[in-house]
């Protein structure tokens, strides 16, 4: 089961900066926060990780807050293209070494002219 | 870099019949590679994971002998649909991993139709 929580929707003008939050509750020390989006009918793309510390990137900033129980990813400048699903997701250790991605049901992300 | 090619991008087959869905890593060595199925207006459902080398994980309610897994390279996984129905027909995307990195890159999925 996905270990985050995510409002199903949200709505920002473009060129406006889009924070959307996520709930991650009972994350662990040692779990990553990621973040994608998925365009209708293509595969997921890749935004930005962090653990504990702010990330920035070309594409957004996220923001985890001292706690680790919640973080917010900043689209600076919100383009109609921006428009598409965003999954918040805690990677979690499937055993060993190995860790998987878990995605919960995102949040629609709608752009408006 | 960290490109993922799924093939094929869509695919319609007969009931009865199987399906194989080829993922692989373009640029990197991917030592661990991920199935997922989505259905029309849901999330990503994890139904496999596979190291290179080794058997794959299957998460569970995920029929292993129905989803055949083979990741025989770094470089390669494909997931096979034995005796496909109907109610397969779903968008498949497998994810790959490096070594070296933390990320996790996508392919562009495959749509499965099932007549």
């Amino acid at each position: 089961d996905a270990k985050t929580t995510q409002p199903p929707s949200m709505d920002c003008a473009e060129g406006r900066a889009a924070n959307l939050p996520c709930n991650h509750s009972t994350i662990s020390g040692n779990e990553y926060v990621y973040w994608y989006r998925q365009i209708h009918s293509q595969g997921p793309q890749y935004i930005i990780h962090g653990l504990k510390n702010n990330e920035t990137n070309e594409m957004a900033s996220l923001i985890i807050t001292e706690d680790r129980k919640s973080s917010t990813l900043i689209l600076p400048h919100a383009t109609l293209r921006d428009t598409a699903v965003y999954y918040c997701i805690v990677r979690v250790n499937s055993g060993g070494s190995n860790y998987k991605l878990t995605f919960g049901k995102g949040t629609l992300l709608t752009v408006n002219p | 870099g960290a490109v993922v090619s799924q093939h094929p991008s869509w695919v319609i087959c007969k009931s009865g019949t199987s399906v194989k869905i080829e993922c692989r890593s373009l640029d990197f060595q991917a030592t661990t590679m991920f199935w997922y199925r989505q259905f029309p207006k849901q999330s990503l459902m994890l139904m496999a994971t596979s190291n290179e080398g080794s058997k794959a994980t299957y998460e569970q309610g995920v029929e292993k002998d129905k989803f055949l897994i083979n990741h025989a390279s770094l470089t390669l996984s494909t997931l096979t649909v034995t005796s496909a129905h109907p109610e397969d027909s779903s968008f498949y995307i497998c994810s790959a991993q490096g070594q070296a990195t933390y990320g996790y890159t996508f392919g562009s999925g495959t749509r499965l139709t099932v007549v």
